[in-house]
């Protein structure tokens, strides 16, 4: 398998666009996370999905913020209308048991 | 509320030394550790995890972590540092609900120097 994959790895957009990150997470794994690192606030869980549902979201900044999973090998995250506050690199991983792994992330500049 | 700390911003060590990245944890339970590294522009590797068993854990590039319940700590360690073993350092913790993994909680993370 190769891997968690993410899409795109490097993202720069305006402020006031809508900016959507994708996720593949490895085959056969049930549970997908989104997670956020800035130097500031470190790694944060956004939201993470079993079997496609949505468990916990309780990390979503805002309403600006949205996450899916209409299947089981294709995730995204959505923000609009972006602003430069949401410049971080945003990470997804999948997990089948107790071990995590992650992609090599999305690197978001919003100017 | 559910916790984990690495006390350290960043760690120095000489190439050839023993290192220790300290870890604590606050989860109710019996939770699931791990520890994880990222080298730069890089997504996080998998090191190692407790789940059960012998405290003393052993994992990858000769890394080792000792789980303490009763000081509900899980410090990283390996006996001889390389230089290329630099890189941030991050432990996680999991609340064990019913055998499932549940979120993964990340320590802010460690920077870890190892000079020649």
């Amino acid at each position: 398998d190769a891997g968690v994959i993410q899409s795109p790895r490097h993202e720069v957009t305006e402020m006031g666009q809508e900016v959507t990150l994708r996720c593949k997470p490895i085959s056969g794994h049930d549970y997908l996370f989104w997670y956020r690192q800035t130097m500031m606030r470190g790694l944060e869980l956004l939201i993470y999905f079993n079997n496609n549902v949505p468990i916990d979201d309780s990390g979503m900044p805002e309403d600006r913020f949205s996450a899916k999973m209409p299947n089981a090998s294709f995730s995204t995250l959505k923000i609009q209308p972006s602003e430069p506050r949401d410049s971080a690199v945003y990470f997804c991983a999948s997990s089948l048991s107790s071990q995590a792994f992650f992609g090599q992330g999305t690197r978001l500049t919003v100017v | 509320a559910q916790s984990v700390a690495q006390p350290e911003d960043q760690v120095n060590v000489a190439e050839g030394n023993p290192l220790t990245v300290k870890c604590t944890y606050s989860v109710s339970g019996n939770p699931y550790l791990f520890w994880y590294v990222q080298y730069p522009n890089r997504g996080l590797q998998f090191l190692l995890k407790y789940i059960t068993g012998d405290n003393l854990v052993k994992g990858s590039y000769g890394f080792e972590a000792e789980f303490n319940k009763s000081q509900t700590s899980f410090h990283l360690k390996k006996p001889s540092a390389l230089v290329s073993d630099s890189a941030l350092y991050f432990c996680a913790v999991s609340p064990s609900y019913g055998g499932s993994q549940g979120n993964l909680i990340f320590g802010k993370g460690t920077k870890l120097s190892v000079k020649p």
